[in-house]
């Protein structure tokens, strides 16, 4: 089915390891986001991206990287994890600007111990 | 920097009776989009229902609707003929329409059960 694609599903980390959480979009939208959800606290913007080649800092950038080598793919890289990393994360797309709203992915339940 | 607040954190309904959920938001803005997103228990981000700024009209998707009020910035949610699969969490978001590449801002939300 069309959509976007997150994975892994679920993930334990120790504190210090890195992990890349992949996702994939076939609508071939041009804006791609990442948000974390934490209990109460709503989604928070990690990063966003405009097009290939184009990223852009959200609310909370701080310990992730993105990169986005084509339209499809937004991988989101965690160098060494942290406790406070842990949450759930929810990969995004949209045409154009999102006036018509997000399509997201089923999201990834990232726990760092 | 534009909010968005839900001032309800949880929130019930009995099976077959109407609820309202609210959201206000902040902005200076006259031009901006607002959402309405379910998140049940399988945590998946679902589209609800969906308003533009501009116009007056309130939205409507079946059994869910908004009272979009400009003036006051508020945002509310109406679910009729509430129905056991409505339970889950609902999210109230803000779209700017000026700005190229800026993010959907989501309240905190509100979780609704429902019961028979």
């Amino acid at each position: 089915n069309a959509g976007v694609t997150q994975t892994p599903k679920f993930r334990i980390l120790k504190i210090g390891q890195s992990m890349t959480l992949q996702c994939a979009q076939d609508m071939n939208h041009n804006y791609m986001y990442w948000y974390r959800q934490d209990p109460g606290m709503g989604l928070k913007l990690i990063y966003y991206s405009v097009g290939a080649g184009i990223t852009d800092k959200g609310e909370v950038p701080n310990g992730y990287n993105v990169s986005r080598s084509t339209t499809e793919d937004f991988p989101l890289r965690l160098e060494l994890a942290a406790p406070s990393q842990t949450s759930v994360y929810f990969c995004a797309s949209s045409y154009a600007g999102g006036g018509y709203g997000y399509t997201f992915g089923s999201g990834t339940r990232l726990t760092v111990v | 920097a534009q909010t968005v607040t839900q001032s309800q954190p949880e929130m019930s309904v009995q099976e077959a009776e109407t609820v309202t959920l609210s959201c206000t938001y902040d902005t200076s803005e006259s031009d901006y989009y607002l959402f309405w997103y379910k998140q049940p228990p399988s945590r998946q981000m679902i589209l609800v229902i969906r308003q533009e700024a501009y116009k007056q009209q309130n939205a409507t998707e079946n059994r869910f609707s908004v009272n979009f009020q400009k003036a006051a910035k508020s945002f509310s949610l109406k679910i009729s003929d509430s129905q056991l699969g409505d339970a889950a969490m609902y999210f109230c978001a803000y779209r700017t329409q000026n700005q190229a590449g800026t993010a959907l801002i989501f309240g905190k939300g509100t979780t609704l059960s429902v019961s028979s």
